[in-house]
């Protein structure tokens, strides 16, 4: 199965920062995604990079993707209490796999 | 347009029950999904269903689960005989099609087995 691993597990800033997270994936890939998650229910998706772009942007999230590396990054820039939840990345796939992502807590 | 709904969104019952999950998909969404997410863990894939083609049942964790879908609209998950390792919330998707589309996820169901 094609799984993403998030690091670090978890991470807590002060609104306003920027909040960087990671993910690792082992097999190749046509297309990453990052997905975030509030309050352990409903799972939105963020935003899908696909395996020919470097970068991606949407709003304050910016999205690079290293196919050498088998890495992702997920930026959010200017955090907001709001943005609190678990994110998660994983390869576009049939069926999705996911790890235990990172939790990010902004602090007011 | 409308999202993914789920219901119910909570459940607690009794081991030994039975219990009936229900997903309403995007419409116009070929494929659905069903997932499950123990607390604190990532995601463990069920079943899909993508149009008429027999569903892809490989996740299943045992025969006391079951899915059915209607067409191309409404799926239920069945959990006969639940047991308290069954607790964990479960969480339908929805695709335009198969083959690795973006999925897009309903609020879930969490259910707890006393």
């Amino acid at each position: 199965s094609q799984q993403g691993e998030e690091d670090p597990q978890a991470l807590s800033i002060q609104e306003g920062e920027n909040a960087t997270m990671n993910c690792s994936y082992k097999t190749s890939i046509n297309n990453l995604q990052w997905y975030r998650q509030n309050s352990g229910r409903g799972l939105v998706h963020l935003i899908l990079i696909r395996s020919n772009e470097r970068e991606k942007h949407s709003g304050r999230l910016r999205v690079t993707l290293d196919t050498s590396k088998k890495s992702s990054s997920l930026l959010i820039t200017a955090s907001r209490a709001a943005d609190t939840a678990s994110y998660f990345c994983a390869p576009l796939a049939q069926k999705l796999v996911f790890g235990q992502g990172t939790r990010l807590t902004i602090n007011p | 347009g409308a999202g993914v709904s789920q219901s119910p969104s909570n459940k607690v019952t009794e081991k030994g029950k039975d219990v009936e999950l229900r997903c309403d998909p995007i419409s116009g969404h070929t494929a659905l999904y069903w997932y499950r997410q123990r607390l604190g863990q990532g995601l463990e894939f069920l079943i899909y269903f993508q149009g008429n083609s027999a569903p892809d049942k490989s996740g299943l964790p045992s025969d006391r689960f079951s899915a059915e879908r209607t067409g191309e609209s409404v799926s239920t998950l069945t959990i006969q005989r639940t047991q308290q390792e069954d607790s964990a919330v479960y969480l339908c998707a929805s695709s335009l099609g198969g083959s690795a589309d973006t999925q897009y996820f309903g609020p879930g169901t969490r259910l707890t087995v006393l």
